[in-house]
């Protein structure tokens, strides 16, 4: 398995402007995480998923921010509008089951937001 | 919900020597504690973990140790190399499925 997939790696837009990324979690993942990683707030979750419903989104930051998952394998964390603020690098992370013996998360490689 | 607290932030060793990170959290249904390893722009990435039935786990040079009834958990490393620096991240799980991260503690080796 090539392990959790997100696009794009980098991206740099201009404040106001709509960012999309992109998830594909390990096949046969039942859970799928969103975090958004900064030097001053460190990890945080912002949602997460099983069998494609969001459980917990408290942690998205505002009405800004939506996640989708229409199937078992993408997920899309969606900004509209952006703000400075917002920049970030986002990681998806997805793992096998919350009461399974192999619980554990495997991060994708992040996409790295700048906002200007 | 969970609060996870991470010392040290930031930690030095001279390479050969050994390196301890502690964590507490404050759910004490927490019943998951795995410890992640960020390099420099890379995801972060388990390199060990330890559920709540047991009381210390080994990995080679790396070890984590859990005090259930203090509510905080350790990782050790041991004969420490220049590939051991890294942030390194401890996180707790609820009863639910989401983990709650701890801030992190990047650790140098001093060759």
């Amino acid at each position: 398995d090539a392990g959790v997939i997100q696009s794009p790696r980098h991206e740099v837009t201009e404040m106001g402007q709509e960012v999309t990324l992109r998830c594909k979690p390990i096949s046969g993942h039942d859970y799928l995480f969103w975090y958004r990683q900064t030097m001053m707030r460190g990890l945080e979750l912002l949602i997460y998923f099983n069998n494609n419903v969001p459980i917990d989104d408290s942690g998205m930051p505002e009405d800004r921010f939506s996640a989708k998952m229409p199937n078992a394998s993408f997920s899309t964390l969606k900004i509209q509008p952006s703000e400075p603020r917002d920049s970030a690098v986002y990681f998806c992370a997805s793992s096998l089951g919350g009461w399974a013996d192999l619980e554990t998360q495997y991060f994708g490689p992040g996409t790295r937001l700048l906002v200007l | 919900g969970e609060n996870v607290e991470q010392h040290p932030s930031t930690l030095s060793v001279q390479e050969g020597d050994s390196a301890v990170i502690k964590c507490t959290y404050s759910d004490s249904a927490s019943n998951y504690f795995p410890w992640y390893k960020q390099e420099l722009g890379k995801r972060p990435q388990l390199i060990i973990d330890i559920r709540s039935n047991v009381g210390e786990k080994k990995d080679q040079r790396i070890a984590v140790t859990l005090n259930k009834t203090a509510k905080h958990f350790s990782l050790h490393i041991t004969e420490t190399q220049p590939e051991d620096s890294a942030v390194y991240f401890c996180a707790a799980r609820e009863g639910n499925e989401k983990l709650t991260f701890g801030t992190g503690t990047r650790l140098t080796i001093i060759p």
